[in-house]
């Protein structure tokens, strides 16, 4: 149980351009989902907490108008990365939580999405 | 949130157990002992979790030090698939719910040798 599937797996873009990523909670409602980016050889950069109906809360550092994030439905979060740049070339990971186990039980992640900006 | 300590990297053989130590000297007690592990060009994946006693499930086992200042997580016999970074995370069970962000450090790179 507790499936978060994430797609794209990879995106190639041109630079100006926008890339929408979307995850989806399978078997269970996630109001919270979470994204997170990674660079290469470096940990889990949280960027935002993706909330069902509000508004999603950033990080510091983040640019919300650069990183749309919508969620819309208690089983989907997207991500839009908008007018992309190379340095936002990175592996973009989401993670959700079943609400209905205890607090104390683990997250589960999307599989991430590798984005290339050119 | 509590911070973890975990060393950059580590080393076994196929087929042998891995001890895979972290710290957390400042853990609270609400604080539950959560194992993650990171395949490359993966998302994360849970291992295990704990807050006092040892645990075990399919994957692992994790032991806590009786003064919960350290933990370890035991992989009975490593395979090449083992090979991944894996984190170290405290996460208060207690507090906030769904929203309870985790901090990641840089775990430690498990190489498995065949």
């Amino acid at each position: 149980g507790a499936v978060v599937s994430q797609h794209p797996s990879r995106v190639i873009c041109k630079s100006g351009t926008s890339v929408k990523i979307e995850c989806r909670s399978l078997d269970f409602q996630a109001t919270t989902m979470f994204w997170y980016r990674q660079f290469p050889k470096q940990s889990l950069m949280l960027m935002a907490t993706s909330n069902e109906g509000s508004k999603a809360t950033y990080e510091q550092g983040v640019e919300k108008d650069k990183f749309l994030i919508n969620h819309a439905s208690l089983t989907l979060s997207t991500l839009t990365v908008t007018s992309a740049h190379p340095e936002d070339s990175s592996f973009y990971i989401c993670s959700a939580r079943d609400p209905l186990r205890a607090p104390h039980h683990g997250y589960t992640f999307g599989s991430g999405t590798r984005l290339t900006v050119v | 949130d509590a911070k973890t300590t975990q060393p950059n990297s580590m080393e076994s053989n196929e087929e042998e157990p891995v001890h895979l130590p972290c710290n957390h000297s400042t853990i609270s007690g609400t604080d539950y002992i959560h194992w993650y592990r990171q395949l490359p060009s993966q998302g994360p994946e849970y291992v295990i979790h704990g807050l006092t006693s040892n645990v075990n499930n399919r994957m692992a086992s994790l032991a806590i030090a009786e003064d919960r200042k350290s933990s370890t997580l035991i992989l009975h016999r490593a395979t090449l698939r083992d090979a991944a970074v894996y984190y170290c995370i405290l996460r208060d069970g207690g507090r906030g719910g769904n929203n309870r962000k985790l901090i990641w450090g840089l775990g430690t790179s498990l190489a498995v040798n065949p």
